[in-house]
């Protein structure tokens, strides 16, 4: 089952100006996760903020999340080239389970492409 | 860093054979993670593990089954493959938290495999 869904399908700036990506989801959430996927290959974590933060900052990336829309948005300032890649966002839901962190449900993707 | 190996980057089987994907941790992780990735599909969960010898369904278990007989291992099996199961293969690993509250996922580079 999907859960989040990510806007828009695909992007394409140019170097030096901001990436806006954002999530929705469905159900009520533990926290929102944030991945990236160059070409071809496996994910990488970006960036994870739980429900009862509003707003989280890593370098040059900024997530908010609004759970009262269910929604959470992914910024990257002064896009460079190589972040061109998809990005995911990826929820873990509901009601904490003992014993079942990590079970998540991805979103299909945002495809960013930045050009020099 | 935690790696996450895949045994496979590229597969080729034919209708009807049994397939084994392999995924090894290093950073004894107790819990393990498959999913495969399609067009427009983002990433679907089909089983994951919190232990050894223990495994749960996911989103979409039909057609596969896993083993994980050691902690770091964790093998997807594909009891006779079908055309519709070329994809891109996913493990990922993640630690254990006492209060669920969210841990990333590290992934392998994936496997993309072919059933002509």
């Amino acid at each position: 089952s999907q859960q989040g869904e990510e806007d828009p399908q695909a992007l394409s700036i140019q170097e030096g100006e901001n990436a806006t990506m954002n999530c929705s989801y469905k159900t009520s959430i533990n926290n929102l996760q944030w991945y990236r996927q160059n070409s071809g290959r496996g994910l990488v974590h970006l960036i994870l903020i739980r429900s009862n933060e509003r707003e989280k900052h890593s370098g040059r990336l900024r997530v908010t999340l609004d759970t009262s829309k269910k929604s959470s948005s992914l910024l990257i300032t002064a896009s460079r080239a190589a972040d061109t890649a998809s990005y995911f966002c990826a929820t873990e839901g509901g009601t904490p389970i003992y014993n079942q962190g990590g079970k998540l449900i991805f979103g299909q993707g945002t495809e960013l492409s930045v050009k020099p | 860093d935690v790696k996450v190996t895949q045994s496979s980057r590229y597969l080729v089987k034919r209708t009807g054979e049994k397939v084994f994907l392999e995924c090894v941790q290093d950073m004894d992780h107790e819990n393990m993670f498959w999913y495969r990735q399609d067009p427009g599909l983002g990433l679907r969960l089909i089983y994951f593990s919190y232990d050894v010898k223990m495994k749960e369904k996911g989103d979409i278990p039909e057609g596969y089954s896993v083993s994980r007989e050691k902690k770091e291992r964790f093998s997807l099996i594909l009891e006779s493959a079908s055309t519709n199961q070329t994809s891109m293969y996913l493990c990922a690993s993640s630690q254990d938290r006492e209060d669920s509250r969210g841990e990333k996922l590290f992934f392998g580079s994936g496997t993309q495999l072919s059933v002509l």
